[in-house]
């Protein structure tokens, strides 16, 4: 079954802090993966793409990484700052009868505090 | 910039009542979609549309029309709305479906209640 599973659900830090979502697939065939960035009230918005080939793609303080091998993605955010505070969505997409089909997880609400 | 713009950000419907959310995009994308977000699911897809007056069911359809006249409009419909409706819908559209790295850009989103 094609699924995206993502932990922790919530996370609370500190500004300034550095912090590590966690993303793990079971999408076949694999064409890419996405994370979103989704602030309260407003839809999602990508951070970065990675495709089978990539291991690390940086975005300013986010840094995303892929290991296809084991399915599994990471977002760290580093030096956090209270504009990070949102939900943060991993998308997988299944390349399947010529259109890619959008595999959502759950997403990580991660709200950072003064 | 990509723009897609629903036309409402909050909505009261009553049950039973039909009720239309629309959603424009004004990039010339051929892909729009619909989606409704519930708390612990994800997102997850009512219906997308890859061309003019083409529709595909996506995961949910259930108790849901779409309707794409013209390719920049996109509306999804519900013809008798029930409690179970109630949620938050994102419209999305997409360059080409065909291109293995398109991106997806969303709306605002729209928060239904059905009372």
């Amino acid at each position: 079954k094609n699924q995206v599973e993502q932990s922790p659900q919530s996370l609370i830090i500190l500004e300034g802090k550095n912090c590590t979502l966690q993303c793990n697939y079971t999408v076949s065939p694999f064409s890419n993966l996405r994370w979103y960035k989704q602030d309260t009230g407003r839809g999602p918005v990508s951070l970065t793409i990675m495709t089978f080939s990539e291991n690390t793609k940086s975005n300013g303080r986010y840094t995303a990484t892929l290991d296809a091998d084991t399915k599994q993605s990471s977002l760290h955010i580093t030096a956090s700052q209270l504009s990070d505070s949102a939900s943060y969505i991993c998308v997988v997409s299944r390349f399947s009868g010529g259109y890619n089909k959008l595999i959502f997880g759950a997403g990580t609400r991660l709200a950072v505090h003064p | 910039d990509v723009k897609v713009t629903q036309s409402s950000r909050y909505l009261v419907k009553r049950t039973g009542e039909k009720v239309f959310l629309e959603c424009v995009q004004d990039m010339d994308h051929e892909n729009m979609f619909w989606y409704r977000q519930d708390p612990g699911l994800g997102l997850r897809l009512i219906y997308f549309s890859y061309d003019v007056k083409m529709k595909e069911k996506g995961d949910i359809p259930e108790g849901y029309s779409v309707s794409r006249e013209k390719k920049e409009r996109f509306s999804l419909i519900l013809e008798s709305a029930s409690t179970n409706q109630t949620s938050m819908y994102l419209c999305a559209s997409s360059l080409d479906q065909g291109v293995v790295n398109t991106e997806a850009f969303f709306g605002q989103g729209t928060r239904l209640t059905v009372v």
